[in-house]
């Protein structure tokens, strides 16, 4: 692994349904995040953490539950999808929150469609 | 409320110079980014301004001034890989970014 991996790549979803979506990164960051991308919108932050074991709540967290089991590891879970929710979904990770030169590196992405 | 705003798209020529606006009214500043995304693609970090001023990185270069609420990206010697959208975003007093909608670069031959 290098960097950050997410997964799926992209899915279609039931309304209704559960999902989780996985990221993972090996440069031993301390802070990771969870944004989705909608067009003509910028990102928008979901949830994140300062490191693990912490959790936080960004401006748009409703729907959505996050966990920070280890320094790697940051799923984001949809306890039951709605189609409002059909976006682009951006995990990032940084070195420190709050740092002067703290710069968030970006995940792949994962494409999601809620019907 | 806070806000980022940037021009939805603009439209420049191979190898000449393009410059994107930003500017931002939000609750404290801790810096402001640059990143670059191509279509279907993550972002990616360009630069990063906390001090009043240019910063230059190749053909890259950015600008800011705090006082304005305002950074601009410079983009030179343009080539058609450069066409993607920019993303500015600001870090706030609770050290979360802001980020505005993008501009989306058009380069054309």
């Amino acid at each position: 692994i290098a960097g950050i991996t997410q997964a799926p790549t992209s899915q279609i979803l039931a309304a209704g349904r559960r999902m989780t979506l996985r990221c993972t990164q090996d440069m031993r960051h301390n802070a990771m995040y969870w944004y989705r991308q909608d067009l003509g919108l910028g990102l928008r932050l979901i949830h994140y953490s300062n490191t693990a074991g912490t959790t936080g709540k960004g401006e748009v967290p409703d729907g959505y539950s996050v966990s920070r089991a280890n320094t790697d590891d940051f799923p984001l879970t949809l306890a039951s999808a709605v189609p409002s929710q059909t976006s682009v979904y951006f995990c990032a990770s940084s070195d420190s929150a709050g740092g002067a030169t703290d710069t968030q590196y970006f995940g792949p992405g994962t494409r999601l469609t809620v019907l | 409320g806070q806000n980022i705003d940037q021009p939805t798209e603009m439209t420049a020529t191979e190898g000449a110079i393009v410059q994107i606006n930003c500017t931002y009214q939000t609750s404290g500043f801790n810096g402001l980014f640059w990143y670059q995304q191509h279509a279907g693609e993550a972002p990616t970090f360009l630069s990063y301004n906390v001090l009043d001023g240019l910063e230059e990185k190749g053909r890259f270069s950015s600008f800011l001034s705090r006082s304005k609420g305002y950074s601009y990206l410079l983009l030179k010697e343009l080539q058609m890989k450069d066409s993607a959208s920019y993303l500015c975003a600001v870090r706030d007093s609770n050290y979360q970014l802001i980020w505005g909608a993008g501009t989306k670069l058009i380069i054309k031959p």
